[in-house]
């Protein structure tokens, strides 16, 4: 079975740092995507693990231990504009079959 | 990044009826998905479309009521068939180049089934 865990919503300080965690258990593993989605709108792609380690573009950084079925995707000096949804999924392996997280809503206060 | 454009963005449509879709990418892509996304919940593959061939269904998801045409590279429809207010959702077609691990979204078409 295929299983995608995120929390539900999140609430962070605008400026500060915020870390949203993702535990997933597949029959298969090619690379995990996070992204953000605004009410009302499309997802935005954000980033894409395969590997172990961090990634980081700009304000967001995005880790990945294959071993742990684990990843987070890490925010800084967060601003209003990040409240938003964010969505981890996972590829399955030998394909590109994309299944989503249920997602979390991140909201920004003053 | 491939530019996804969605027909129609929204409709309102009586049960019973059938709506098409269609998503037009702005460069040749290997692959194309579609998705559904139902009020406040996360999104739902519902099939592959193939370039050529007949699409890839997930459970719970059959080609009566969903058939899928991808005629070429660059385009592919999607039609909601015999609609319920169930089928009321944003479906959302989605692309990855096969050269690149990204996979990008259109804007989406919101269906509201009365």
């Amino acid at each position: 079975g295929q299983n995608i865990d995120q929390p539900t919503e999140m609430t962070a300080t605008e400026g500060a740092i915020v870390q949203i965690n993702c535990t997933y258990q597949t029959s298969g593993f090619n690379g995990l995507f996070w992204y953000q989605q605004h009410a009302g709108e499309a997802p935005t792609f954000l980033s894409y693990n395969v590997l172990d380690g961090l990634e980081e573009k700009g304000r967001f950084s995005s880790f990945l231990s294959r071993s742990k079925g684990y990843s987070y995707l890490l925010l800084k000096e967060l601003q209003m504009k990040d409240s938003a949804s964010y969505l981890c999924a996972v590829r399955s392996a030998g394909g590109f079959k994309t299944i989503f997280g249920a997602g979390t809503r991140l909201f920004v206060k003053a | 990044s491939a530019v996804i454009s969605q027909k129609p963005s929204r409709d309102i449509c009586q049960r019973g009826t059938s709506l098409t879709i269609q998503c037009q990418v702005d460069s040749q892509v290997t692959m194309m998905f579609w998705y559904r996304q139902q009020p406040g919940q996360s999104l739902t593959l519902i099939a592959t479309a193939n370039q050529g061939s007949e699409a890839t269904y997930e459970s719970g998801f059959v080609i009566d009521k969903f058939p899928i045409s991808r005629p070429n590279l660059t385009f592919s429809t999607l039609t909601v068939s015999n609609m319920s207010p169930e089928d009321s959702s944003i479906y959302l077609c989605s692309v990855g180049t096969g050269t690149t691990n990204e996979q990008y979204f259109g804007p989406g078409t919101r269906l509201t089934v009365t």
